[in-house]
Protein backbone atom coordinates (compact mmCIF):
# COMPACT_ATOMS: atom_id res chain seq x y z
CA UNK A 1 0.00 0.00 0.00
CA UNK A 2 1.28 3.58 -1.12
CA UNK A 3 2.33 5.38 2.08
CA UNK A 4 4.16 8.91 2.93
CA UNK A 5 7.65 8.67 4.11
CA UNK A 6 9.41 10.90 6.01
CA UNK A 7 13.17 11.41 6.74
CA UNK A 8 15.54 12.17 8.83
CA UNK A 9 13.32 9.98 11.63
CA UNK A 10 15.27 12.01 14.28
CA UNK A 11 16.79 15.28 14.22
CA UNK A 12 18.65 16.81 16.92
CA UNK A 13 19.75 20.85 16.18
CA UNK A 14 21.13 23.57 18.12
CA UNK A 15 18.93 26.53 18.91
CA UNK A 16 19.47 28.97 16.21
CA UNK A 17 20.19 26.55 13.58
CA UNK A 18 18.18 26.06 10.74
CA UNK A 19 16.67 22.84 10.12
CA UNK A 20 14.73 21.16 7.19
CA UNK A 21 12.26 18.31 7.06
CA UNK A 22 11.64 15.89 4.34
CA UNK A 23 8.34 14.30 3.09
CA UNK A 24 7.56 12.30 0.15
CA UNK A 25 4.32 12.50 -0.29
CA UNK A 26 1.64 9.49 -1.73
CA UNK A 27 2.31 9.60 -5.41
CA UNK A 28 -0.93 10.76 -6.90
CA UNK A 29 -2.07 12.98 -4.08
CA UNK A 30 -2.54 16.28 -4.79
CA UNK A 31 -3.05 18.49 -0.95
CA UNK A 32 0.16 18.29 1.19
CA UNK A 33 0.15 18.84 4.71
CA UNK A 34 2.73 19.41 7.90
CA UNK A 35 1.83 18.64 11.80
CA UNK A 36 3.54 19.00 14.93
CA UNK A 37 2.53 16.82 17.95
CA UNK A 38 4.32 17.74 21.19
CA UNK A 39 5.21 15.43 23.78
CA UNK A 40 1.79 14.35 25.57
CA UNK A 41 -0.43 16.97 23.23
CA UNK A 42 -2.93 16.95 20.40
CA UNK A 43 -1.83 16.86 16.82
CA UNK A 44 -2.09 20.36 15.29
CA UNK A 45 -2.25 21.82 12.25
CA UNK A 46 0.67 23.56 10.93
CA UNK A 47 -0.02 24.39 7.12
CA UNK A 48 -1.42 22.73 3.46
CA UNK A 49 0.17 23.61 0.55
CA UNK A 50 -1.90 22.80 -2.74
CA UNK A 51 -0.81 23.30 -6.41
CA UNK A 52 2.81 25.13 -5.34
CA UNK A 53 1.35 27.19 -3.15
CA UNK A 54 -0.04 27.60 0.31
CA UNK A 55 -3.60 27.20 0.73
CA UNK A 56 -4.28 27.52 4.60
CA UNK A 57 -1.74 28.11 7.92
CA UNK A 58 -2.39 28.56 11.42
CA UNK A 59 -1.14 30.38 14.06
CA UNK A 60 1.77 28.56 14.46
CA UNK A 61 3.09 28.69 11.12
CA UNK A 62 4.90 32.20 11.59
CA UNK A 63 7.46 33.46 9.55
CA UNK A 64 10.29 30.90 10.24
CA UNK A 65 8.40 28.26 8.76
CA UNK A 66 8.18 28.00 5.23
CA UNK A 67 7.43 24.77 2.80
CA UNK A 68 8.45 23.90 -0.67
CA UNK A 69 7.60 21.65 -3.66
CA UNK A 70 10.86 21.62 -4.67
CA UNK A 71 10.85 18.89 -7.45
CA UNK A 72 7.80 16.26 -8.29
CA UNK A 73 8.13 13.99 -5.11
CA UNK A 74 9.57 15.58 -1.81
CA UNK A 75 7.50 18.39 0.12
CA UNK A 76 9.70 19.77 2.87
CA UNK A 77 9.47 21.84 5.65
CA UNK A 78 12.01 24.61 7.13
CA UNK A 79 12.37 26.19 10.02
CA UNK A 80 15.09 29.03 9.87
CA UNK A 81 16.26 29.71 13.39
CA UNK A 82 14.77 26.89 15.78
CA UNK A 83 13.75 27.73 19.25
CA UNK A 84 13.22 25.22 21.99
CA UNK A 85 9.89 25.44 21.86
CA UNK A 86 10.02 23.92 18.44
CA UNK A 87 11.04 20.44 19.69
CA UNK A 88 8.08 17.67 18.69
CA UNK A 89 7.20 15.29 16.35
CA UNK A 90 6.45 16.81 12.84
CA UNK A 91 4.04 14.73 10.84
CA UNK A 92 3.92 15.27 7.02
CA UNK A 93 0.27 14.09 5.57
CA UNK A 94 -1.03 14.07 2.06
CA UNK A 95 -4.68 13.38 0.50
CA UNK A 96 -6.02 12.89 -3.28
CA UNK A 97 -8.18 15.99 -2.38
CA UNK A 98 -10.00 17.80 0.31
CA UNK A 99 -12.82 15.85 2.83
CA UNK A 100 -15.77 16.33 0.63
CA UNK A 101 -14.43 16.06 -3.06
CA UNK A 102 -15.93 13.22 -4.55
CA UNK A 103 -15.61 10.73 -2.47
CA UNK A 104 -14.47 10.23 1.14
CA UNK A 105 -10.62 11.67 1.27
CA UNK A 106 -8.80 11.00 4.36
CA UNK A 107 -5.34 12.66 4.81
CA UNK A 108 -2.89 9.85 5.16
CA UNK A 109 0.24 10.50 7.30
CA UNK A 110 3.56 9.34 7.46
CA UNK A 111 5.45 8.11 10.77
CA UNK A 112 6.95 11.34 11.60
CA UNK A 113 10.38 13.09 12.41
CA UNK A 114 11.33 13.94 16.23
CA UNK A 115 12.92 17.32 16.00
CA UNK A 116 15.34 18.26 19.22
CA UNK A 117 16.36 21.61 20.07
CA UNK A 118 19.43 22.03 21.92
CA UNK B 1 -14.52 27.89 20.32
CA UNK B 2 -14.34 24.77 18.44
CA UNK B 3 -12.67 21.80 20.39
CA UNK B 4 -13.17 18.21 19.63
CA UNK B 5 -12.14 16.32 22.66
CA UNK B 6 -12.50 12.52 24.05
CA UNK B 7 -14.64 11.05 27.42
CA UNK B 8 -11.80 9.15 28.71
CA UNK B 9 -7.87 9.17 28.23
CA UNK B 10 -7.67 5.21 28.88
CA UNK B 11 -9.84 2.45 28.15
CA UNK B 12 -8.98 -1.12 28.97
CA UNK B 13 -10.87 -3.74 27.43
CA UNK B 14 -10.06 -8.04 27.45
CA UNK B 15 -8.74 -9.40 24.28
CA UNK B 16 -11.94 -10.53 22.36
CA UNK B 17 -14.57 -8.22 23.77
CA UNK B 18 -15.71 -4.93 21.96
CA UNK B 19 -14.57 -1.67 22.87
CA UNK B 20 -16.30 1.83 22.61
CA UNK B 21 -13.95 4.79 22.22
CA UNK B 22 -16.20 8.35 22.58
CA UNK B 23 -15.48 11.71 21.15
CA UNK B 24 -17.45 14.56 21.58
CA UNK B 25 -17.43 17.77 19.36
CA UNK B 26 -18.90 21.03 19.83
CA UNK B 27 -18.79 22.39 16.16
CA UNK B 28 -22.45 21.72 14.71
CA UNK B 29 -21.27 22.86 11.39
CA UNK B 30 -18.34 20.34 11.02
CA UNK B 31 -18.37 18.01 7.52
CA UNK B 32 -16.30 15.42 7.75
CA UNK B 33 -15.23 12.68 10.97
CA UNK B 34 -11.85 10.58 10.82
CA UNK B 35 -10.88 8.24 13.09
CA UNK B 36 -6.89 7.70 13.18
CA UNK B 37 -5.07 4.99 15.24
CA UNK B 38 -1.36 5.79 16.63
CA UNK B 39 1.07 3.56 17.44
CA UNK B 40 3.67 4.29 19.83
CA UNK B 41 6.25 5.91 17.65
CA UNK B 42 4.63 5.94 14.25
CA UNK B 43 2.24 8.48 12.56
CA UNK B 44 -1.60 8.61 12.66
CA UNK B 45 -3.14 5.98 10.86
CA UNK B 46 -6.10 6.08 9.44
CA UNK B 47 -9.01 3.64 10.20
CA UNK B 48 -12.47 5.07 9.01
CA UNK B 49 -14.12 8.36 8.21
CA UNK B 50 -17.63 9.59 8.44
CA UNK B 51 -19.59 12.43 6.58
CA UNK B 52 -21.74 14.75 8.32
CA UNK B 53 -24.61 13.15 6.00
CA UNK B 54 -24.70 9.61 7.43
CA UNK B 55 -25.13 8.46 10.89
CA UNK B 56 -23.02 5.19 10.95
CA UNK B 57 -20.88 3.10 8.79
CA UNK B 58 -19.03 0.33 9.10
CA UNK B 59 -15.30 -1.09 8.05
CA UNK B 60 -13.64 -4.44 8.99
CA UNK B 61 -14.27 -5.14 12.54
CA UNK B 62 -14.90 -0.96 13.17
CA UNK B 63 -18.01 1.19 13.30
CA UNK B 64 -18.13 4.59 13.84
CA UNK B 65 -21.64 5.96 14.77
CA UNK B 66 -22.53 9.83 14.65
CA UNK B 67 -25.27 11.57 16.51
CA UNK B 68 -25.41 14.99 15.06
CA UNK B 69 -27.57 16.01 17.87
CA UNK B 70 -25.84 15.52 20.64
CA UNK B 71 -22.48 15.82 18.74
CA UNK B 72 -20.91 12.79 19.15
CA UNK B 73 -18.58 10.27 17.60
CA UNK B 74 -17.82 6.93 18.37
CA UNK B 75 -15.97 3.87 17.67
CA UNK B 76 -16.45 0.53 17.65
CA UNK B 77 -13.82 -2.00 17.65
CA UNK B 78 -14.97 -5.52 17.61
CA UNK B 79 -13.38 -8.63 18.68
CA UNK B 80 -10.41 -7.17 19.87
CA UNK B 81 -6.81 -7.69 19.16
CA UNK B 82 -3.95 -6.99 20.73
CA UNK B 83 -2.54 -5.34 17.82
CA UNK B 84 -5.48 -2.76 18.72
CA UNK B 85 -3.95 -1.43 21.54
CA UNK B 86 -3.07 1.91 20.54
CA UNK B 87 -4.11 5.38 20.79
CA UNK B 88 -7.06 6.47 19.47
CA UNK B 89 -8.28 10.03 17.69
CA UNK B 90 -10.65 11.44 16.50
CA UNK B 91 -10.26 14.49 13.79
CA UNK B 92 -12.75 17.13 12.51
CA UNK B 93 -12.61 19.02 9.43
CA UNK B 94 -14.76 21.87 10.65
CA UNK B 95 -15.83 23.60 7.68
CA UNK B 96 -16.68 22.18 3.75
CA UNK B 97 -13.69 23.64 1.65
CA UNK B 98 -11.70 23.85 4.83
CA UNK B 99 -8.45 21.89 4.63
CA UNK B 100 -6.91 20.98 8.06
CA UNK B 101 -7.65 18.46 10.24
CA UNK B 102 -8.91 19.46 14.52
CA UNK B 103 -7.67 16.57 16.51
CA UNK B 104 -9.14 15.24 20.05
CA UNK B 105 -6.74 14.73 22.50
CA UNK B 106 -6.53 11.05 21.93
CA UNK B 107 -7.60 7.45 24.12
CA UNK B 108 -5.33 5.28 25.16
CA UNK B 109 -6.74 1.53 24.33
CA UNK B 110 -5.24 -1.08 26.20
CA UNK B 111 -6.31 -4.75 25.40
CA UNK B 112 -5.76 -7.16 27.92
CA UNK B 113 -4.63 -10.51 26.56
Amino acid sequence: EPEVTQTPSHQVTQMGQEVILRCVPISNHLYFYWYRQILGQKVEFLVSFYNNEISEKSEIFDDQFSVERPDGSNFTLKIRSTKLEDSAMYFCASSWGQGLEISNQPQHFGDGTRLSIL
Amino acid sequence: GESVGLHLPTLSVQEGDNSIINCAYSNSASDYFIWYKQESGKGPQFIIDIRSNMDKRQGQRVTVLLNKTVKHLSLQIAATQPGDSAVYFCAEIPNFGNEKLTFGTGTRLTIIP
